[in-house]
């Protein structure tokens, strides 16, 4: 079965860098969601689109966008990185507003130096 | 403020034993409880979910326990292999279109031969 892609699988960094990461939801898939998980914590998260609209919007710094796009995919842009910016980013999809299972993809480790 | 306390922060099991893992929420209006396993470098995968309606889930050798008066859940892994040695996470969420996952900070189990 089709799982959640992301990319880059890692993205190394300098401070005061812009990164942009991509989620591919699960085909159908019209929800999808962004966590942030620090080295040895739980994921945080951060902002989540359905049908292409903003739905709920976590500790996302200013710094950070996001968008969702026709074809449902995501991504994130991410500036003037900090170093307190590295982690794992996960992406997680689910069928519709009301979908209770989200699967997660496999997450970009960013690191910025 | 962790809405949702997860303890112990590791637990070490013996081959063939029981991994216990307990969760503690705050907000009342949550209605749906899933229970995460991760593997390093891997993003978390979905291993079993409860809604509040009910008091207990097994599904193989995984079992949650749900107590809502005391708004707490437990996840039961019977005949512990160490294959299951993992990041566990429990997590909870509101499924009113919004469903972003609260979670737990997890409980890092290592099952011993």
């Amino acid at each position: 079965a089709a799982g959640v892609i992301q990319s880059p699988r890692h993205l190394i960094k300098e401070k005061r860098e812009t990164a942009t990461l991509k989620c591919y939801p699960i085909p159908r898939h019209d929800t999808v969601y962004w966590y942030q998980q620090g080295p040895g914590q739980d994921p945080q998260f951060l902002i989540s689109f359905y049908e292409k609209m903003q739905s709920d919007k976590g500790s996302i710094p200013d710094r950070f966008s996001a968008q969702q796009f026709s074809d449902y995919h995501s991504e994130l842009n991410m500036s003037s990185l900090e170093l307190g910016d590295s982690a794992l980013y996960f992406c997680a999809s689910s069928f519709g507003l009301a979908g209770e299972t989200q699967y997660f993809g496999p997450g970009t480790r960013l690191l910025v130096l | 403020q962790q809405q949702v306390k997860q303890s112990p922060q590791s637990l070490i099991v013996q081959k063939g034993g029981i991994s216990i893992i307990n969760c503690a929420y705050e907000n009342t209006a949550f209605d749906y409880f899933p229970w995460y396993q991760q593997f390093p470098g891997k993003g978390p995968a979905l291993l079993i979910a409860i809604r509040p309606d009910v008091s207990e889930k097994k599904e193989g050798r995984f079992t949650i326990s749900f107590n809502k008066s005391a708004k707490q859940f437990s996840l039961h892994i019977m005949d512990s292999q160490p294959g299951d040695s993992a990041t566990y996470f429990c997590a909870a969420t509101l499924l009113n279109g919004y469903n972003k996952l609260i979670f737990g900070a997890g409980t890092r189990l290592a099952v011993h031969p």
